[in-house]
């Protein structure tokens, strides 16, 4: 099993430019998330799907749109990007009996 | 609304002896906490969490945690630290009864000296 993947790693974006982050998971777990990861701030979950067909915001979702394509899958979408969007994300995965998340290995944007 | 506080944004400790990382919390309900832990670029990985039951919980690579219900903490500890144990830690709690969000603290950085 993969686990948790994440594509790009690294992405580099002029402010304005749009861009998809895509999260894939193989685990058969219900429940995904994105969040984002700023020096001193700790993780901020920006949207979750609890369940396919389903999405919900988190503390910081402006700016930014989310797709639950399948049950495998959970896009992260920045429309337009802004210097203020310069971070790690993270997408998450949960084992809801164990109530465990598995993370990705991170997508790191830089939005000049 | 459920919240958690990492007092302290760094810690050191010398390889074998005891560690401790703090977390407070602020929760409606019955808490659900959790310790998660990023070594460097990688994604966070689960520790070790707390639902119901035994007030001290076990986890992986040896660490435990203790819960006070009286003290609302939950403060990771581990009887002696290893080089390998440097790495980011987030305690974490489960928003609202009946949801599957998560609120994360800011982190501490663990380091342990040779």
């Amino acid at each position: 099993n993969a686990g948790v993947t994440q594509t790009p790693k690294f992405q580099v974006l002029k402010t304005g430019q749009s861009m998809t982050l895509q999260c894939a998971q193989d685990m058969n777990h219900n429940s995904m998330y994105w969040y984002r990861q700023d020096p001193g701030m700790g993780l901020r979950l920006i949207y979750y799907s609890a369940s396919e067909g389903t999405t919900d915001k988190g503390e910081v979702p402006n700016g930014y749109n989310v797709s639950r394509l399948n049950k495998r899958e959970f896009s992260l979408r920045l429309e337009s990007a802004a210097p203020s969007q310069t971070s790690v994300y993270f997408c998450a995965s949960i084992n809801l009996l164990e109530e465990t998340q598995y993370f990705g290995p991170g997508t790191r944007l830089l939005v000049l | 609304a459920q919240s958690v506080a990492q007092p302290e944004d760094q810690v050191n400790v010398a390889e074998g002896n005891p560690l401790t990382v703090k977390c407070t919390y602020s929760v409606s309900g019955n808490p659900y906490l959790f310790w998660y832990v990023q070594y460097p670029n990688r994604g966070l990985q689960f520790l070790l969490k707390y639902i119901t039951g035994d007030n001290l919980v076990k986890g992986s690579y040896g660490f435990e945690a203790e819960f006070n219900k009286s003290q609302t903490s939950f403060h990771l500890k581990k009887p002696s630290a290893l080089v390998s144990d440097s790495a980011l830690y987030f305690c974490a709690v489960r928003d609202i009864e009946g949801t599957y969000k998560y609120i994360f603290g800011t982190g501490t950085r663990l380091k342990v000296l040779a």
